[in-house]
């Protein structure tokens, strides 16, 4: 299983708008309703932000949101604060009981 | 409040083995699937193992037949067997609550490092 692809990086000024993308293929991405999206800071656990494509969990803000288009999901940012300047990675279910993660996207706060 | 915990990690030779384990809390581990999630030094997520409510297991190809995934319901604890290591296998490894095909809460993970 291939990890998704993910732009290494990405940068916007505060108060902008970043976009993410995650492609993968019709055995995953494209396949099923399960794509994840979790912020990590360096030495830390990721945490989820988003699940089932587009839901935010309770406590994450309503800047980030999720979307899908065929086999490539996006994670938009919007509003960007300095806080958000974090690695992200998307992770879809992969059929088979399995799963598999992007390769990563560093964020930037210019 | 929701809580899980890893320890066991440390420094292994290469064809050794360790155990790892994660302490839950603030929810019954047996009623939820549970998931052992890797990050090698300076790279990106790799999901590892699942072990289903009913007590199914599932791993990622890289890990088959090497790793087993299991749990003590008495002690709400899940653990990670590893056998066989090799240099690949260096990573922290994260267990991590799943929900809906997603992985909702994550321990703060134990470093396996397999090395002569």
């Amino acid at each position: 299983q291939s990890a998704l692809t993910q732009p290494r990086s990405v940068s916007g000024s505060p108060g902008q708008s970043v976009t993410i993308s995650c492609t993968g293929t019709s055995s995953d991405v494209g396949g099923y309703n399960y794509v994840s999206w979790y912020q990590q800071h360096p030495g830390k656990a990721p945490k989820l932000m988003i699940y089932d494509v587009s839901k935010r969990p309770s406590g994450v803000p309503d800047r980030f949101s999720g979307s899908k288009s065929g086999n490539t999901a996006s994670l938009t940012i919007s509003g960007l604060q300095a806080e958000d300047e974090s690695d992200y990675y998307c992770c879809s279910y992969a059929g088979n009981y399995s799963y598999v993660f992007g390769t990563g996207t560093k964020v930037t706060v210019l | 409040e929701v809580q899980l915990v890893e320890s066991g990690g440390g420094l292994v030779q290469p064809g050794g083995s360790l155990r790892l384990s994660c302490a839950a809390s603030g929810f019954t581990v047996s009623r939820n699937y549970m998931n052992w999630v890797r990050q090698a030094p300076g790279k990106g997520l790799e999901w590892v193992s699942v072990i289903y409510s009913g007590g199914s297991t599932y791993y990622a190809d890289s890990v088959k037949g090497r790793f087993t995934i299991s749990r003590d319901n008495s002690k709400n604890t899940l653990y990670l067997q590893m056998n066989s290591l090799r240099g690949e296998d260096t990573a922290v490894y994260y267990c991590a609550r799943g929900y809906s095909n997603n992985f909702d809460y994550w321990g703060q993970g134990t470093l396996v490092t397999v090395s002569s």
